[in-house]
C-alpha cells in the first residue's frame, strides 16, 4: 500500500512557467514532508522540506504548500528553467522514525 | 568528503548468480539504507541499519540480505538473482540524533538480471 500518493507521473512545462506537483498521505502521524530532486544518473538529493506547523515554505523559486486538514502537500516551481528538468519525489516521515515513505515520482521536463 | 559512494555502478547477472553491492559513507552517519528504484514505483526500502552490527527489514526485503560490519559500510547481497531484481539500487545514510529524517543518497547501481 502506497503511503504517499504523488501526481502527475510526468509533467511538461514551458520555460518561465509554473510547475506544480501534488502529494497526498493518509497517516496523520507524519510530521515531516521533504521533496527530493533527482537528475538522470544521480541519486536523489533533498530539495526542500516542511513541517506541519507552517502552511508554506519558500526557498528561492521552490515553494511547498501544505494543507494539514486535506492531508496534501505540493511543490511549486516558479519561473521553471530547463535546468529544473529532473524527477521529483515527495516523501513523508514522522519524528524519530527510522525511514521515509516516498511517492512514486514525477518526471518534469521544462522546454525552452 | 566523498559522501555516499556505491560500487559497482553497473552490473549484469544471469539468473541464479549471486553478488554483493557495496555502500560506503565518510560522514560518520549511524543510519544507512538500501532502496530499489523501479519505474512508476518510486523508491522502496529494502533493508536498513541503525548502527554497526544491526540491520532491519524494510518494505521489500525478500531475496536480499545485508550486513553492517563496519560503521562506514553497508553491504547488500543477492544470493540467487532473479529477473524481478532488475532495478537501480540506491544507498543512503543519515546522522544519528536528527529528529527529522534527512537522508543523503549515493549515485546508484544499475543491476540487470537476465
Amino acid at each position: 500500500q502506497q503511503q504517499v500518493k504523488q501526481s502527475p507521473q510526468s509533467l511538461i512545462v514551458q520555460k518561465g512557467g509554473i510547475s506544480i506537483i501534488n502529494c497526498a498521505y493518509e497517516n496523520t502521524a507524519f510530521d515531516y514532508f521533504p521533496w527530493y530532486q533527482q537528475f538522470p544518473g544521480k541519486g536523489p538529493a533533498l530539495l526542500i522540506a516542511i513541517r506541519p506547523d507552517v502552511s508554506e515554505k519558500k526557498e528561492g523559486r521552490f515553494t511547498i504548500s501544505f494543507n494539514k486538514s486535506a492531508k496534501q502537500f505540493s511543490l511549486h516551481i516558479m519561473d521553471s528553467q530547463p535546468g529544473d528538468s529532473a524527477t521529483y519525489f515527495c516523501a513523508a516521515s514522522r519524528a524519530g522514525a527510522n525511514n521515509l515513505f516516498f511517492g512514486t515520482g514525477t518526471r518534469l521536463t521544462v522546454i525552452p | 568528503n566523498a559522501g555516499v559512494t556505491q560500487t559497482p555502478k553497473f552490473r549484469v547477472l544471469k539468473t541464479g548468480q549471486s553478488m554483493t553491492l557495496l555502500c560506503a559513507q565518510d560522514m560518520n552517519h549511524e543510519y544507512m539504507y538500501w532502496y530499489r528504484q523501479d519505474p512508476g514505483m518510486g523508491l522502496r526500502l529494502i533493508h536498513y541499519s541503525v548502527g554497526e552490527g544491526t540491520t532491519a527489514k524494510g518494505e521489500v526485503p525478500d531475496g536480499y540480505n545485508v550486513s553492517r560490519l563496519k560503521k562506514q559500510n553497508f553491504l547488500l547481497g543477492l544470493e540467487s538473482a532473479a529477473p524481478s531484481q532488475t532495478s537501480v539500487y540506491f544507498c543512503a545514510s543519515r546522522i544519528l540524533g536528527q529528529v527529522y529524517n534527512e537522508q543523503f543518497f549515493g549515485p546508484g547501481t544499475r543491476l540487470t538480471v537476465l
